[in-house]
């Protein structure tokens, strides 16, 4: 079991939909993530929440849109999302006060989203 | 941001030892040396991490070359659990550009053969 949640676990949607996918984490960490793994690829970074406050952003396209409500909570908006962001949405946090040097990333399984 | 290279592949068999070697030759004086493993259908975890000294922990050893230019992660005895993508992460420290974020590279898979 991890120590952070992901849900739902499955997702399929339409390109018209809107749609968000739910992260949480109760280990008091302060930094959060967004990833996104294509199949056989390795996880790429999308998003770094800190202190709640958005810190980076990989120049993610704006149907993406990522919100922390709490330190607790990340969600990710999804709106009239391509088939090819089909992808596993991957969320981690960490201790948050020097980034994942000395604070290793825990990472939740993941959504499974398709986008038909 | 410091390149990796990591095998595509490695086999091993249950109860051996496994060396993973990782080759980072851009590496800055202040990055970190990460590993994290990828288990099927599951999110990366973190295994090990580094800057100058060998290190040990309850899942592996890192050993890190002098020149920092490489690093290989020991698993002692491999399990079919082991099983899994482990990844390389050169980590930049605080200043760079790169600061705090975690970049994944190809990784290697490992094989654990009963």
């Amino acid at each position: 079991d991890t120590e952070v949640t992901q849900t739902p676990k499955h997702l399929v949607m339409g390109m018209t939909n809107k749609k968000s996918l739910k992260c949480e984490q109760h280990m008091g960490h302060r930094a959060m993530y967004w990833y996104k793994q294509k199949a056989k690829k390795p996880p790429e970074l999308m998003f770094v929440y800190s202190y709640e406050k958005l810190s980076i952003n990989e120049s993610v396209p704006s149907r993406f849109s990522p919100e922390c409500p709490n330190s607790s909570l990340l969600n990710l908006h999804l709106h009239a999302l391509q088939p090819e962001d089909s992808a596993l949405y991957l969320c981690a946090s960490s201790q948050g006060l020097q980034g994942p040097i000395n604070s290793p990333l825990h990472f939740g399984n993941g959504t499974r989203l398709t986008v038909t | 941001d410091a390149k990796t290279t990591q095998p595509n592949s490695m086999e091993s068999n249950e109860e051996e030892p496994v060396h993973l070697p990782c080759n980072h030759s851009t590496i800055s004086g202040t990055d970190y040396i990460h590993w994290y493993r990828q288990l099927p259908s599951q999110g990366p975890e973190y295994v090990i991490h580094g800057l100058t000294s060998n290190v040990n922990n309850r899942m592996a050893s890192l050993a890190i070359a002098e020149d920092r230019k490489s690093s290989t992660l020991i698993l002692h005895r491999a399990t079919l659990r082991d099983a899994a993508v482990y990844y390389c992460i050169p980590l930049p420290g605080a200043g760079g550009t790169s600061y705090g974020k975690l970049t994944f590279g190809q990784g290697t898979i490992l094989t654990v053969h009963p």
